[in-house]
């Protein structure tokens, strides 16, 4: 029973558009999210995070959104670069530290 | 500085071999975790050690799988009499926060097949 779920396996955004990637979890428990970007033969790279006590976190061009009600998560990229194009996994944590992560979002940017 | 590394990057072995993988964490960084990550999937945790201590094993898949910190710095995820569904790229990440979460740093991985 998959705890985090990332329902699209892939999406393509032309350059200088928005990109929503969109993630939705099950355990209210969960009380910390992020979101980790991954490159070919690389280990996953962390990107933003998100508090449970908050509803939005920006860092440049990137925002987070959490909303509890619905347990959903999204992550806004604008405007999109080509560089951005890459598999992107939503990842949650409650009281034990690991992390529980979706199956990942591959996002092709087009130029 | 230098980030989380691990070795061998890749290893293919035969059923029922035994295995090492080596991770180098961040230094400094007092939290280790292991993740297994199959084909398509998100990683999963396996196991998370604080210094030398294993504080969580709940995610090892079977008593074929060992891990060990032994002086809080480099750990080995040790597999034994390897099986055709242990194929997956084995993940190590560490982080510097001890008592909350914190943003897991992640090395590349080793992908082991085994045939």
């Amino acid at each position: 029973d998959q705890q985090v779920k990332q329902n699209s396996p892939s999406l393509s955004v032309q350059e200088g558009r928005i990109s929503i990637l969109n993630c939705d979890y099950t355990n209210s428990m969960f009380d910390y999210f992020l979101w980790y970007k991954k490159y070919p033969a690389e280990g996953p790279t962390f990107l933003i995070s998100i508090s449970s006590i908050k509803d939005k976190n920006e860092d440049g061009r990137f925002t987070v959104f959490l909303n509890k009600s619905a347990k959903h998560l999204s992550l806004h990229i604008v405007p999109s670069q080509p560089g951005d194009s890459a598999v992107y996994f939503c990842a949650t944590s409650g009281s034990a530290r690991q992390l529980t992560f979706g199956s990942g979002t591959q996002l092709t940017v087009l130029p | 500085g230098a980030g989380v590394s691990q070795s061998p990057r890749y290893k293919v072995a035969k059923r029922g071999q035994d295995v090492a993988l080596r991770c180098d964490p961040i230094s400094g960084h007092v939290s280790l975790f292991w993740y297994q990550q199959a084909l398509g999937q998100g990683p999963e945790f396996l196991t998370y050690f604080q210094n030398e201590a294993q504080l969580d094993k709940s995610g090892l898949p079977s008593d074929r799988f060992f891990a060990e910190r032994p002086e809080g710095s480099v750990s080995t995820l040790k597999i034994q009499r390897t099986q055709q569904e242990d194929s997956a790229v084995y993940l190590c990440a560490s982080s510097r926060l001890q008592g909350k979460i914190g943003e897991q740093y992640f090395g590349p991985g080793t992908r082991l097949t085994v045939t």
